[in-house]
């Protein structure tokens, strides 16, 4: 079965500097997705950023961008110039296209305070 | 552009009484639809999900049931809420592939 885990339950960073949050995960299947979800305060789901798994380049969306090693299924988060919005849950997914309809599986969260 | 809404946004609930969260989504037709639920310091379990009208798979056994009565209307019961039911309810979308898009959730507080 597949799995994900965050190793770190908190981190903390200072406004403007760069925060890597970590990933790790486990599956047999050659083809899948890799997400960062963000949970502000209002609960809500954001979606940050995808890494489709046949990509060997890394997705980058503005101040975020991930460190994507299929060997290793690892999938860091780094976050560059923090922001005090930026705090919140996040957390990691991965899904596959077969099994449960696509259904996605969750790390169990990395909470992010960000220091004015 | 597609859009997700569930309500109510929060609900205060006794033991024993029934539950109905609804979700609806725009913008789209013959979505993946899904429960999930968030308690309180651990992350998201999936609870159902329906690729069409009527079909709705459970992924863990509980006091809760769905329904997808429209393509896009995607429904969680309960006839008999219990104590462990509170929690944080997100109902979700997705195309066959990709990511899922979250509705804004679902504050149940069982007393």
């Amino acid at each position: 079965a597949q799995t994900v885990t965050q190793s770190q339950p908190e981190m903390s960073v200072q406004e403007a500097e760069t925060v890597t949050l970590s990933c790790t995960y486990d599956t047999s299947e050659s083809d899948y997705y890799l997400f960062w979800y963000k949970q502000p305060p209002s609960r809500q789901m954001i979606l940050v950023i995808r890494q489709e798994a046949y990509k060997q380049q890394n997705a980058t969306e503005n101040r975020f961008s991930v460190n994507f090693q299929k060997a290793a299924k690892s999938f860091s988060l780094k976050i560059s110039d923090s922001q005090l919005g930026d705090a919140a849950m996040y957390f990691c997914a991965y899904r596959t296209p077969r099994g449960s309809q696509g259904n996605l599986i969750f790390g169990k969260g990395t909470k992010l305070s960000v220091k004015p | 552009s597609q859009t997700i809404h569930q309500w109510p946004a929060t609900l205060v609930q006794p033991v024993g009484s029934p539950l109905s969260l609804e979700c609806t989504v725009e913008g789209t037709s013959n979505p993946n639809l899904y429960w999930y639920r968030q308690a309180a310091g651990r992350g998201l379990q999936l609870l159902f999900y329906s690729v069409g009208i009527g079909q709705i798979s459970s992924e863990v056994p509980q006091n809760l049931s769905a329904s997808r009565p429209q393509d896009r209307q995607f429904i969680l019961s309960s006839k008999k809420l219990l104590l462990s039911d509170s929690g944080f309810y997100l109902c979700a979308w997705s195309r066959s592939f990709g990511e899922l898009f979250f509705g804004e959730g679902s504050r149940l507080t069982v007393l």
